[in-house]
């Protein structure tokens, strides 16, 4: 089995751009999509993106995905940041064994 | 609009099982994958297992022989099963559902939309 692993916190101003990791510890992070979700305190998940770099509807494009092999990782890439944009973001993808992995989460701060 | 609603006790006795039901209004059951996912607190989302409308199930090997996850196409209802609970079970447990990423028409994983409110489940004497 893989892990994913995550900063464990960003940080970022009003209308900058921020960039979350997620890396893939083994096999490619090619081999399956990545999904990201926001969590904002107190509240349940809600996709942002899912398979690499899809948004679902209503999800604003400064909401963006991908994934990177030389570094074997996963991007989330948020730009003209918004306070509303503060919360926590979880990568997952698939394991072939028949496990939903989940990343440790990252908190993004917009200060 | 498919909405999810988790119910059930919010305590639960060491040793005892836990057991979760999910009401899926705005949408039916059938044709789909449903999921549930829990939360300790503080702490990251862990993936407990999913379900096909038809029965077929897929559960987390660090969970599976504690884990039951059935489905109630009568009711538009799945529900969740974990026995022998511990404190380390103490989480918020949401529903999802799961929806499909196919590669050549093989399943090769899940993604989660739309969740639940959640429901914190405290394990505790």
């Amino acid at each position: 089995n893989f892990m994913l692993t995550q900063p464990h916190s960003v940080s970022e101003s009003p209308g900058k751009t921020v960039t979350i990791s997620c890396t893939r510890s083994s096999g490619s992070i090619a081999s399956n999509y990545v999904q990201w979700y926001q969590q904002r305190p107190g509240s349940a998940p809600t996709t942002v993106i899912y398979e690499d770099n899809q948004r679902p509807s209503g999800v604003p494009d400064r909401f963006s995905g991908s994934i990177d092999s030389s570094s074997n990782s996963a991007s989330l890439t948020i730009s003209g940041l918004k306070t509303e944009d503060e919360a926590d973001y979880y990568c997952q993808s698939y394991d072939s064994s028949n496990l939903e992995v989940f990343g440790g989460g990252t908190k993004l701060t917009v200060l | 609009q498919v909405q999810l609603q988790e119910s059930g006790p919010g305590l639960v006795k060491p040793s005892e099982t836990l057991s979760l039901t999910c009401t899926v209004s705005g949408g039916s059951i059938s044709s789909y994958y449903w999921s549930w996912i829990r939360q300790p607190p503080g702490k990251g989302l862990e993936w407990i297992g999913y379900i096909y409308y038809s029965g077929s199930t897929n559960y987390n090997p660090s969970l599976k022989s504690r884990v039951t996850i059935s489905v109630d196409t009568s009711k538009n209802q799945f529900s969740l099963k974990l026995s022998s609970v511990t404190a380390a079970d103490t989480a918020v447990y949401y529903c999802a559902r799961a929806q499909p990423l196919l590669w050549f028409g093989e399943l090769m994983g899940v993604w989660f939309d739309p969740w639940g409110q959640g429901t914190l489940v405290t394990v505790s004497s």
